[in-house]
C-alpha cells in the first residue's frame, strides 16, 4: 500500500499566519491527491483535488502545491473558520489511503 | 445538489454483521463515479473501504479481506455496506461519500460492543 506521511500531527498557530501541511508518499502517485478538512461533529470537505486545484467553494487563501512526492496545502492567511483536522488522501493506487491527520488549532 | 445520507444500526454485536445503507439524492448512481465507504476510527486515523462503481463493480480495500461486501438497488438509489465478523476494532464513524469526494454523508458512529 502507498504510505501518506503527513506531518505536523499538531500545528498551534495564530489568526493571520501563513501555515503549511505536508503528506510525503510513498510512492509515486502524480498529483492523486485530495485535501480534506474535518471540524468536529462534520463530515469532511474537500478543499483541494489534483493537488492543486480548489475545489467548489473553497477560499482563495487555500492552496495546494507539490514538490516531487511532497504534497503541501498551505492557508495564506489563517482565519478563525479554518480551525480543524486536515487530512490528505493518495487515490492514484488502491487501496486509496489516508494521511495521519494534522489538527490546525490556536496558538 | 448531491445529498448522501447514511442509515443503519449504531450498535452491533461482535462477530455479527454491519449493514449501512447510503441514499443518494440529486444524482442517479449509475450515472457516473465512483461511491465509496470511509470510515474514522476513535484515534482519528481515516481509512477508505471501498466502492461501487457506477457501471457496479467494485473495489475493496484488501485489509478487509473477504468480510466486506458493498451492493446497490438502482431502483432506490442507495448503496449498502456489509462488513462481517465485526470486532471492537470495527467501531468507528462511517461515512459514504461520492462523486470523486466532493460529497460526504454526515456519517454514522457504529459501536461494536456485547
Amino acid at each position: 500500500d502507498i504510505q501518506m506521511t503527513q506531518s505536523p500531527s499538531s500545528l498551534p498557530a495564530s489568526l493571520g499566519d501563513r501555515v503549511t501541511i505536508t503528506c510525503r508518499a510513498s510512492q509515486d502517485i502524480g498529483n492523486y491527491l485530495r485535501w480534506f478538512q474535518q471540524k468536529p461533529g462534520k463530515s469532511p470537505r474537500l478543499m483541494i483535488y489534483g493537488a492543486t486545484n480548489l475545489a467548489a467553494g473553497v477560499p482563495s487563501r487555500f492552496s495546494g502545491s507539490r514538490s516531487g512526492s511532497d504534497y503541501s496545502l498551505t492557508i495564506s492567511s489563517l482565519e478563525s473558520e479554518d480551525m480543524a483536522d486536515y487530512y490528505c488522501l493518495q487515490s492514484k493506487e488502491s487501496p486509496w489511503t489516508f494521511g495521519g491527520g494534522t489538527k490546525l488549532e490556536l496558538k | 445538489e448531491i445529498q448522501l445520507q447514511e442509515s443503519g444500526p449504531g450498535l452491533v454485536k461482535p462477530s455479527q454483521s454491519l449493514s449501512l445503507t447510503c441514499s443518494v439524492t440529486g444524482y442517479t448512481i449509475t450515472s457516473g463515479y465512483d461511491w465509496s465507504w470511509i470510515r474514522k476510527f476513535p484515534g482519528n486515523k481515516m481509512e477508505w473501504m471501498g466502492y461501487i462503481s457506477y457501471s457496479g463493480s467494485t473495489n475493496y480495500n484488501p485489509s478487509l479481506k473477504s468480510r466486506i461486501s458493498i451492493t446497490r438497488d438502482t431502483s432506490k438509489n442507495q448503496f449498502f455496506l456489509q462488513l462481517n465478523s465485526v470486532t471492537t476494532e470495527d467501531t468507528a464513524t462511517y461515512y459514504c461519500a461520492g462523486r470523486w469526494f466532493a460529497y460526504w454523508g454526515q456519517g454514522t458512529l457504529v459501536t461494536v460492543s456485547s
